[in-house]
């Protein structure tokens, strides 16, 4: 089955600075890999995702790369503010009618002000 | 409109105790999920619901862990004789059947087994 890779585990950077967040994955048959931003004592909520047929995402100043050669998929923050801080979530999974989505085990970002 | 709702917010339970976990997904929402998230951990995935097949149960750590979705909508996680290494927060999910499969997540239930 799919296994879902994080690095780094936790991330501390200076306010303003860039954040990069690498993933990655087994199947590769995979075709969907959503992000997920999970703040303190809340639920992890979709940021951004890409799909296999495109190799860069941006909104705002949150892109996601996809390398599916190499099985790698990065999120890129820039102009880190203070509420960005929070544990992100990779993931990946099949479009198929009935296939879950697999995790990553999590990053946990501080934005230092 | 309304999200994902979970009750209860928090439960404190002696060892040995069952529990049920309600889940409530968003209206129309076909597939559900519930994870487990020990502190400071990932989301382990327990088990997952689309429509009327049959759940994928691959999850669960053991025969103690059960769930049910009744008509499509509302599920019960339900943990008998609980252990204390079952403390953890339940979160429960759901999504529409089909694009852009993105996941809906409740507050979660906190769970402390005593």
């Amino acid at each position: 089955g799919e296994n879902v890779e994080q690095h780094p585990s936790t991330l501390s950077v200076q306010e303003g600075d860039s954040a990069v967040i690498k993933c990655t994955y087994s199947d590769s048959a995979s075709n969907y890999f959503p992000w997920y931003k999970q703040e303190l004592g809340k639920g992890p909520q979709l940021i951004i995702d890409i799909r296999s047929n495109v190799g860069e995402k941006k909104d705002q100043r949150i892109a996601v790369t996809l390398n599916k050669t190499a099985k790698h998929f990065s999120l890129h923050i820039t102009e880190t503010q203070p509420e960005d801080s929070a544990v992100y979530f990779c993931a990946a999974s099949k479009e198929t009618s009935y296939d879950k989505v697999i995790f990553g085990p999590g990053t946990s970002l501080s934005v230092i002000p | 409109g309304a999200g994902v709702s979970q009750s209860p917010s928090n439960k404190v339970t002696e060892k040995g105790k069952d529990v049920e976990l309600r889940c409530d997904p968003i209206s129309g929402h076909t597939a559900l999920y519930w994870y487990r998230q020990s502190l400071g951990q990932g989301l382990e995935f327990l088990i997952y619901f689309q429509g009327n097949s049959a759940p994928d149960k691959s999850g669960l750590p053991s025969d103690r862990f059960s769930a049910e979705r009744t008509g499509g909508s509302v599920s019960t996680l339900t943990i008998q004789r609980t252990q204390q290494e079952d403390s953890a927060v339940y979160l429960c999910a759901s999504s529409v059947h089909g694009p852009p499969y993105e996941q809906y997540f409740g507050p979660g239930t906190r769970l402390t087994v005593t």
